[in-house]
């Protein structure tokens, strides 16, 4: 809702320009690294994930990168648009164990686009 | 396909009443969460299913209830509120357990006074 942007870092861009947004992990045992857009109002949608033997996964006008040695992952959103202001989500997942799909949530980062 | 809704939109309670938030889901998933939200803190897990007639706890069980009585519907209560629990919650659901998806409804506002 409208209150999950307060006290959240936040990224200011021009329309038309990349954003990239930063999450940093304490897991090195995590499998996979998922981002999720959350829009004011509106439930968490999923966006790309990538596994943790990769450093880089491509979708429709967005990258994550990963850096294992600094537990370090990015969300690159090529030719920001007003419909991407959001707040974005990284998420971690460690298989086995019992786990059972369990994902661990970052504190988000606000995206605001200027038009 | 309506997806994950979930009922009441918004809730005040008084200190002390309890209620009961309903998921739904028409997509056949399996598995089926429950988070809270709160500014600056991310979801976190409540409580957990991984099929019909299953719960489990999550990061933040305590003062919360959960049922799957049935494998579209996911319940969640809280039978004596506190101010501690004024949040967002969300309610989720993904096919399978290695699928990285979850499908989140659209939330319930709930106050406690």
């Amino acid at each position: 809702g409208e209150s999950v942007g307060l006290h959240l870092p936040t990224l200011s861009v021009q329309e038309g320009d990349n954003s990239i947004i930063n999450c940093a992990y304490s897991n090195s045992a995590s499998d996979y690294f998922i981002w999720y857009k959350q829009e004011s109002g509106k439930g968490p949608q999923f966006i790309i994930d990538i596994r943790s033997n990769m450093d880089k996964r491509q979708g429709q006008r967005v990258t994550v990168l990963l850096n294992k040695t600094v537990k370090h992952l990015s969300l690159q959103i090529a030719a920001t648009q007003p419909g991407d202001s959001a707040v974005y989500f990284c998420a971690e997942k460690v298989l086995g164990g019992g786990a059972t799909n369990k994902l661990i949530f970052g504190t988000g980062t606000l995206l605001a686009v200027q038009p | 396909n309506a997806g994950v809704t979930q009922t009441p939109k918004f809730r005040v309670l008084k200190t002390g009443q309890s209620m009961t938030l309903l998921c739904a889901q028409d997509m056949n998933h399996e598995y089926m969460y429950w988070y809270r939200q709160d500014p600056g803190m991310g979801l976190r897990l409540i409580h957990y299913s991984v099929g019909e007639g299953t719960t489990a706890k999550g990061e933040v069980p305590d003062g919360y209830n959960v049922s799957r009585l049935k494998k579209q519907n996911f319940l969640l209560g809280l039978e004596s509120a506190a101010p501690s629990q004024t949040s967002v919650y969300f309610c989720a659901s993904s096919p399978s357990d290695w699928k990285n998806e979850q499908f989140f409804g659209p939330g319930t506002r709930l106050t406690v006074l």
